[in-house]
């Protein structure tokens, strides 16, 4: 079993505040590597997919890094707002094409 | 139907009865797959189908069969279900094999 893990497991921060998460994965066999927002009582929306070394995407106030040598990817929300409050997921997705998901950070915004 | 429908939105379910899961997609996406979600563990993959006809196994197959007679439909029986299949069932399509996925909003199932 491939070991995708993600850091914190919850997080609770102000209104405002900027704040920032990990995903960790194997560095060999990489593909992509892509993120999920899931709220409560929803299923998980696609956020960003990321394939090079280096790369840096962003979705308005939320911006992700990747780097695939040491396998870790940073997922950034500037400026948190109660709306942001979910579950983040990340997924490695291998060059046989199989995804092992992380267990997820739990962010909780405070107004 | 817009995206993934999963049915029923929950199940209570007496241990060794048999029950079957829907899933049905209409962006006529080529994979799809059956996740269990567990507090603790994330996601864990069940079975998959990379196009109609064809399933495989995911790593936590025992006790789950599935089928593929069509690219729409992908249900997920336990023949015979036991307390331990307790969890979020969530089914996911994709365009293709290892591309992004789309969720449905998932059957949270008790055996009782």
């Amino acid at each position: 079993i491939l070991n995708v893990e993600q850091s914190p497991q919850s997080l609770h921060v102000q209104e405002g505040d900027s704040t920032n998460f990990t995903c960790s994965f194997p560095s060999s066999n990489f593909y992509a590597l892509h993120w999920y927002r899931w709220e409560t009582a929803k299923s998980p929306e696609a956020l960003f997919v990321m394939t090079l070394n280096g790369d840096e995407k962003k979705k308005g106030r939320i911006s992700a890094t990747l780097n695939t040598k040491e396998g870790y990817s940073y997922l950034y929300i500037k400026g948190s707002q109660p709306e942001d409050s979910a579950t983040y997921l990340c997924a490695f997705r291998n060059t046989g094409n199989q995804f092992y998901f992380g267990t997820g950070t739990s962010l909780t915004v405070i107004p | 139907i817009a995206g993934i429908t999963q049915a029923p939105t929950s199940q209570i379910l007496a241990a060794g009865r048999r029950m079957t899961l829907r899933c049905t997609q209409d962006m006529r996406h080529n994979a799809m797959y059956w996740y269990r979600q567990d507090l603790g563990l994330g996601l864990r993959l069940i079975h998959y189908s990379n196009t109609a006809g064809t399933t495989g196994k995911g790593e936590v197959p025992d006790g789950y069969s599935v089928s593929r007679a069509n690219t729409d439909d992908f249900p997920l029986t336990l023949a015979s279900a036991v307390p331990s299949q307790t969890s979020v069932y969530f089914c996911a399509s994709s365009e293709r094999t290892g591309s992004g996925y789309t969720f449905g909003s998932g059957t949270r199932l008790t055996v009782v």
